[in-house]
């Protein structure tokens, strides 16, 4: 049963258009949605989340959408540069008593290309 | 701050024997959580510990297993292992604030593996 879905397995945009990486969800009780990145040889990194009660979150280039009643989140960067180039996951966070329990989806590799 | 250190960083085992890994958490942080990676899978979570107990699991066989230290370094062990179990295994520890953010910190992580 797979609670979060990423679609796309990967994306190439062009360096400083915009990269818009999508996310499905079906567990309506997650709390917190989070994007992580991860370059090869390294473990994930942290990159921005927004909570269940908000739309939008922005962090400089970069800016998550979060749809409920779509139950669907995407992940904007603004211009893309191609350090960016890397996988990125869709993760959501939920469970009561404080447990921690943070689902992912498979992943979405981004190539920006010079 | 040091971050999560896993070990070994890399390690190959052959089909029924067993495997130890280890994590050393952020300092300060209390809860450590383990997920294996594979190719169209994604992390798939393995299970959490905080103060040295078991929290969550999640739906691996109980080849599978974990423990934590009172210094919340944490080991995680598969036995009998199997060519399927070939993966990153990467841990990840989080101060476990009352609210759940999700936030995780990562090590570089396991590659196992089976021949």
């Amino acid at each position: 049963d797979q609670q979060v879905k990423q679609n796309s397995p990967s994306l190439s945009v062009q360096e400083g258009r915009i990269s818009i990486l999508n996310c499905d969800y079906t567990n309506s009780m997650f709390d917190y949605f989070l994007w992580y990145k991860k370059y090869p040889a390294e473990g994930p990194t942290f990159l921005i989340s927004i909570s269940s009660i908000k739309d939008k979150n922005e962090d400089g280039r970069f800016t998550v959408f979060l749809n409920k009643s779509a139950k669907h989140l995407s992940l904007h960067i603004v211009p893309s540069q191609p350090g960016d180039s890397a996988v990125y996951f869709c993760a959501a966070s939920g469970g009561s008593g404080g447990y921690q329990k943070v689902t992912f989806g498979i992943g979405t590799k981004l190539q920006v290309i010079p | 701050k040091a971050g999560v250190t896993q070990t070994p960083r890399y390690l190959i085992k052959t089909r029924g024997q067993q495997v130890t890994l280890s994590c050393s958490p952020i300092s300060g942080h209390r809860s450590v959580s383990w997920y294996q990676q594979t190719p169209g899978q994604g992390l798939q979570f393995l299970f959490e510990y905080f103060s040295e107990t078991q929290r969550n699991k999640g739906n691996f066989p109980g080849r599978f297993s974990g423990r934590q230290f009172s210094n919340s370094r944490s080991e995680m062990n598969v036995s009998t292992l199997e060519l399927g179990d070939s993966a990153l295994y990467l841990c990840a520890s989080s101060p476990r604030r009352q609210e759940n953010t999700g936030e995780l910190f990562f090590g570089e992580g396991s590659r196992l593996t089976v021949l």
